[in-house]
């Protein structure tokens, strides 16, 4: 999808590993999300980035961090992976104006074994 | 807490005719609605968005129908083709000036099928 990039496009980890998953946008949006896609449950925020150096939790925090390294990247860490954070995870930016736009990357398929 | 849900998990229409997708939701402080596709395999694309003071908001070939009084939201799709094959959500947020956003809240999905 135009203008939002995430990596990994899927990975596999272990009970207690860690990893970051990196999002990077070249549209020049201010707000960037992270969702998460589970199969019957929909897309549930886990955190949101309104601005540069501001960070907030969404629906589904527990079990993850997030860093706004600058405007162009946002970055989700799992600390201590769990097999109840298998899933496919989704950054997404968006900019509210006279038109909208709003953009969500290729999404990262995670599986914690 | 207030949630955005859609009526059918399946629709499955013949190519040509038109669908209608339909979503409800319960939070009446929503000003602002969109609609996403998504295909197996990628992230959602925005279709259309309607704020709250629209009642009607045309695309192309995607109209989007806002019931304020009922908190319902509709997506027409008219003269369905095999790509429009997908899922389809809904989703609601309450604007915050400044083009900040607090996040989307997403219904679970419509998983439209077109038969030929």
């Amino acid at each position: 999808n135009a203008g939002v990039t995430q990596t990994p496009k899927f990975q596999v980890l272990k009970t207690g590993q860690s990893m970051t998953l990196q999002c990077a946008q070249d549209m020049n949006h201010n707000s960037m999300y992270w969702y998460r896609q589970d199969p019957g449950m929909g897309l549930r925020l886990i955190y949101y980035s309104a601005s540069e150096g501001t960070t907030d939790k969404g629906e589904v925090p527990n079990g993850y961090n997030v860093s706004r390294l600058n405007k162009r990247e946002f970055s989700l860490r799992l600390e201590s992976a769990a097999p109840s954070q298998t899933s496919v995870y989704f950054c997404a930016i968006m900019r509210r104006n006279m038109n909208t736009e709003a953009f969500f990357g290729q999404g990262t398929r995670l599986t914690v074994v | 807490g207030e949630s955005v849900g859609l009526h059918l998990p399946t629709l499955s229409v013949q190519e040509g005719d038109n669908s209608i997708i339909n979503c409800a939701y319960s939070n009446s402080a929503s000003d602002y609605f969109i609609w996403y596709k998504q295909e197996s395999g990628k992230g959602p694309q925005f279709i259309i968005d309607i704020r709250s003071n629209m009642d009607k908001r045309q695309g192309q070939r995607v109209t989007v129908l806002l019931n304020k009084t009922v908190k319902h939201l509709s997506l027409q799709i008219a003269a369905t083709q095999p790509g429009d094959s997908a899922v389809y959500f809904c989703a609601e947020n309450i604007e915050v000036w400044g083009g900040g956003a607090d996040g989307l809240t997403f219904g679970k999905g419509t998983h439209l099928i077109i038969q030929p």
